[in-house]
């Protein structure tokens, strides 16, 4: 089975720093990983994906995230936040198969971001 | 933009009511989700679908059901609402093994 972490439940940045949110995962097979956004009253919009190749990923919105799998670690940055980043994150992991129906979220990191 | 619907977005009704939940997808595709997601709470699968006909119950036990009749409607009905169904409901959709598309969600609270 698989788990996933998210470590800070809110994180609040001044808007132009850097922000990095953390997400740790547990399995005992391989993973696929993922990065959703939620904005207020909205349905879940996915950011980026780690399916295989390079561990570095980059998605929409200038994010990126980095697959540490010593680490078991695919934490999200950006180099520079706007006001409109502010949103929930979910990190999210299922299992490498045929079916990869069973995709697991993490409890969300709200993301303030402050002029 | 949206091209899973879900209605309505919002519901507030009482005890004992029986209710459903649409979500409609115009994408084509084959498999079709309901998570139910509460503040601070992970999501949690509670029922999906491979395609007509199909349906499985998720990770997460819960009272509704589900039925996938047409390949672009899965809809969720609860017999009757108790307050501990005051949720937020998304539904999601995906071809294959691609990521999961959501929809904007209702919110439900049941008095």
């Amino acid at each position: 089975a698989q788990s996933v972490t998210q470590l800070d439940s809110q994180v609040p940045v001044f808007e132009e720093a850097p922000v990095e949110l953390r997400c740790n995962y547990s399995s005992s097979v391989s993973v696929y990983l993922f990065w959703y956004v939620q904005y207020p009253n909205q349905g879940l919009q996915l950011l980026l994906k780690y399916l295989s190749g390079s561990t570095l990923v980059k998605g929409i919105n200038g994010f990126e995230a980095e697959f540490n799998k010593s680490q078991t670690s695919f934490h999200l940055r950006k180099p520079s936040v706007h006001i409109s980043d502010t949103a929930e994150y979910f990190c999210a992991v299922s299992a490498v198969s045929y079916n990869t129906d069973k995709l697991i979220f993490g409890t969300g990191t709200r993301l303030q971001v402050f002029p | 933009e949206a091209d899973i619907y879900q209605t309505p977005r919002y519901l507030v009704i009482g005890t004992g009511k029986k209710i459903t939940l649409e979500c409609s997808q115009t994408m084509g595709h084959d498999k079709m989700y309901w998570y139910q997601q509460d503040p601070g709470m992970e999501l949690h699968l509670i029922h999906y679908s491979y395609g007509v006909n199909s349906t499985e119950k998720g990770d997460l036990s819960s009272e509704s059901t589900v039925s996938r009749i047409r390949t672009e409607h899965f809809p969720l009905t609860l017999e009757s609402a108790r307050p501990s169904h005051t949720s937020q409901y998304l539904c999601a959709s995906r071809w294959h093994n691609s990521p999961l598309h959501f929809g904007n969600g209702t919110r439900l609270t049941v008095t």
